[in-house]
């Protein structure tokens, strides 16, 4: 099956500088590779999504890029401000398999 | 619309007893799914369903049931509690199925002592 390895565990960087953060998976079948923020005691939810037929998509602050071949995706934050600290994980799923997560980065942008 | 509504949001069970964390969701969503999350193991799956009366296994189902009667609810099922079992479980639906946003409760803390 699946598996999603993220690196790294735990990021601080300075408010107004740019967090990435990456992922790799195993299975080449998988084409669906979302990202989700959880703030402190919240549930996760959704920040931004990319399919395998494409290679980079943006929204505002935030952009995730796939490399296929290399099985690896990584979601990047320009100018993070405080509100951007929480925990980001990145998943993987083929079309007929459910999502598999990796295990997390806890971000923490220091004001 | 409530989204996806998870209770009980805390519980303390003494090992070997059974519980039921109840799920519904009010978005005709026909995926539904249940994970844990523990510290530093991130969200692993324990069972989904991709519509009423169907279920199947995900990541770490031993020790847990469920089933699916209805498109609008997905309880899970902890028949003999275990220490091991205590987690934070949170419920997700999805109008995709299997590669669609996840929409997720608000989570239920379950300590066994």
């Amino acid at each position: 099956g699946e598996n999603v390895e993220q690196h790294p565990s735990t990021l601080s960087v300075q408010e107004g500088d740019s967090a990435v953060i990456k992922c790799t998976y195993s299975d080449s079948a998988s084409n669906y590779f979302p990202w989700y923020k959880q703030e402190l005691g919240k549930r996760p939810q959704l920040i931004i999504d990319i399919r395998s037929n494409v290679g980079e998509k943006k929204d505002q602050r935030i952009a995730v890029t796939l490399n296929k071949t290399a099985k690896h995706f990584s979601l990047h934050i320009t100018e993070t401000q405080p509100e951007d600290s929480a925990v980001y994980f990145c998943a993987a799923s083929e079309r007929n398999t459910p999502l598999v997560f990796g295990k997390g980065t806890r971000l923490s942008v220091i004001a | 619309n409530a989204g996806v509504t998870q209770t009980p949001k805390f519980q303390v069970l003494k090992t070997g007893q059974s519980m039921t964390l109840q799920c519904a969701q009010d978005m005709n969503h026909e995926y539904m799914s249940w994970y844990r999350q523990d510290p530093g193991m991130g969200l692993r799956l324990i069972h989904y369903s991709v519509g009423a009366g169907i279920t199947d296994q995900g990541e770490v189902p031993n020790g847990y049931n469920v089933s699916r009667s209805t498109t609008e609810d997905f309880p899970l099922r902890l028949l003999s509690a275990a220490p091991s079992q205590t987690s934070v479980y949170f419920c997700a639906s999805s109008s995709r199925g299997l590669t669609g946003e996840l929409f997720f409760g608000e989570g239920s803390r379950l300590t066994v002592l």
